[in-house]
């Protein structure tokens, strides 16, 4: 059974700084790894999506990096503002077809402090 | 713009009563999903459909019932068997092939 786990639960950080969010699964046998952003009260929004064939994704200040073997997936974000302060959550499918269903951790709850 | 409408946003029921929540996506994608999140214990799938007319129950279908007449909906009844239905209800959808997940925006779910 997959298991996704992520750390830390929560973080604070000054406005401005770098940061790294954690995530790794127990089978390596991944599809694919989606990270999303998920603010109070209100659903998810993807972030970035890494295929199982692909090692790093980017998107603006966003950059998710993917080592199946290790069973580990970051999440950088570069020069943090108050506006990224959210839950960040990363998932994984269960198999390799469209009705495939995700396994999420628990997510990172991101505090950025102006 | 394409996405996935959810509604209500906020809604209310009285105990013994069946409430359903909606989900319309006009993204043409095939597959669609009816997670639940409750503090601390992360999103919880309870029922998918890979096709029109079929569905699959999660890890928590128990007092939940849903359907798949048409391509574009999949409505979730909540019914008085489910004994702890306050919860932020959360639908999804994904397109065959390696495609990722798109979400609606949630509907909050409180018995009163």
């Amino acid at each position: 059974k997959q298991e996704v786990t992520q750390i830390p639960a929560a973080l604070s950080v000054p406005e401005g700084e770098n940061l790294v969010l954690n995530c790794s699964f127990t089978d390596s046998a991944i599809y694919n790894l989606q990270w999303f952003r998920q603010d109070p009260g209100k659903g998810l929004t993807s972030l970035l999506l890494i295929q199982s064939s692909q090692r790093e994704q980017t998107s603006g200040r966003l950059n998710a990096s993917l080592d199946k073997s290790s069973g580990r997936s970051t999440l950088y974000i570069a020069a943090s503002q108050p506006g990224d302060s959210a839950t960040y959550l990363c998932a994984v499918p269960l198999e390799e077809t469209s009705g495939s269903r995700l396994t999420f951790g628990e997510g990172t709850q991101l505090t950025v402090n102006p | 713009d394409g996405g996935i409408t959810q509604s209500p946003k906020y809604l209310f029921r009285k105990e013994g009563q069946n409430v359903t929540l909606s989900c319309e996506q006009n993204l043409n994608h095939d597959a669609m999903y009816w997670y639940r999140q409750d503090p601390g214990q992360g999103l919880r799938l309870i029922y998918y459909s890979q096709i029109v007319n079929d569905f699959q129950k999660g890890d928590i279908a128990e007092g939940y019932s849903v359907s798949r007449e048409k391509k574009e909906s999949f409505p979730l009844t909540v019914t008085s068997a489910q004994k702890n239905p306050t919860a932020f209800y959360l639908c999804a959808s994904r397109k065959a092939g390696n495609y990722g997940y798109t979400f609606g925006s949630g509907t909050r779910l409180t018995v009163v």
